[in-house]
């Protein structure tokens, strides 16, 4: 079945790069996801990439594909103290309608 | 343009009771779909809601079941309410004509069961 990893958590300081990874099994994938949870809220969608794309960007995120590897990056450029919250990394197969969602990745920013 | 509306948005039930909660999908979407959050892990799916109709679902027992309306709100019933069911109970709305079917999430209901 498919499965999505994600690391549990990320620090970074205030002005920095964060870079958050994700790992997928389903080499069908077609789109792959990235939702924000902030406390108390639910998932907000973030931004998404087809699967015959490598990069994606969209102001001060950069998604990053490697399909070979099934692995998929998140750069949030300039972190703010605001970007404080768990990412999840999701993934759709062609076979199926239903986004499959990882742990979720909790990025601490710092002053 | 209304987004996405849960509730209640919190509450407490016993072991054995029956709950319902609900949803009312973001204006021009037509697809809704149930997730369960435990603490500390991503949302699993329960199942999706097309044309009143269950449309998939996921590794959840038969006492989980649900509606979808007309207008495409939806509710969500869980009955024999066990501890485990604690969780925090995330409705998405989608619309089926996107191929990337992004989906557009409540703000959550939190169960607690006691």
């Amino acid at each position: 079945g498919e499965d999505v990893e994600q690391s549990l958590f990320l620090s970074v300081r205030e002005g920095d790069s964060s870079v958050i990874n994700c790992t997928y099994t389903d080499s069908s994938s077609t789109y792959l996801y990235w939702y924000k949870q902030e406390p108390g809220a639910g998932l907000q969608l973030l931004t998404y990439i087809f699967s015959n794309m490598d990069m994606k960007q969209d102001q001060r995120l950069t998604v990053l594909l490697n399909k070979k590897d099934k692995h998929l990056s998140l750069r949030i450029a300039d972190t703010q103290t605001g970007d404080s919250a768990i990412y999840f990394c999701a993934e759709k197969s062609g076979g199926s309608y239903i986004p499959t969602f990882g742990r979720g990745t909790s990025l601490i920013v710092h002053p | 343009e209304t987004g996405v509306t849960q509730s209640p948005t919190h509450l407490i039930k016993t072991r054995g009771q029956q709950v319902t909660l609900r949803c009312s999908s973001q204006s021009g979407h037509n697809t809704v779909s149930w997730y369960q959050q435990a603490l500390g892990q991503g949302p699993q799916f329960i199942f999706q809601y097309y044309r009143e109709e269950e449309n998939g679902r996921g590794n959840f027992p038969p006492r989980f079941s649900g509606l979808q309306f007309p207008n495409y709100s939806s509710e969500l019933n869980v009955n024999a309410l066990e501890l485990d069911d604690s969780a925090l109970y995330l409705c998405a709305s989608s619309f089926s004509g996107r191929p990337a079917g992004e989906l557009f999430f409540g703000e959550g209901s939190r169960l607690t069961v006691l």
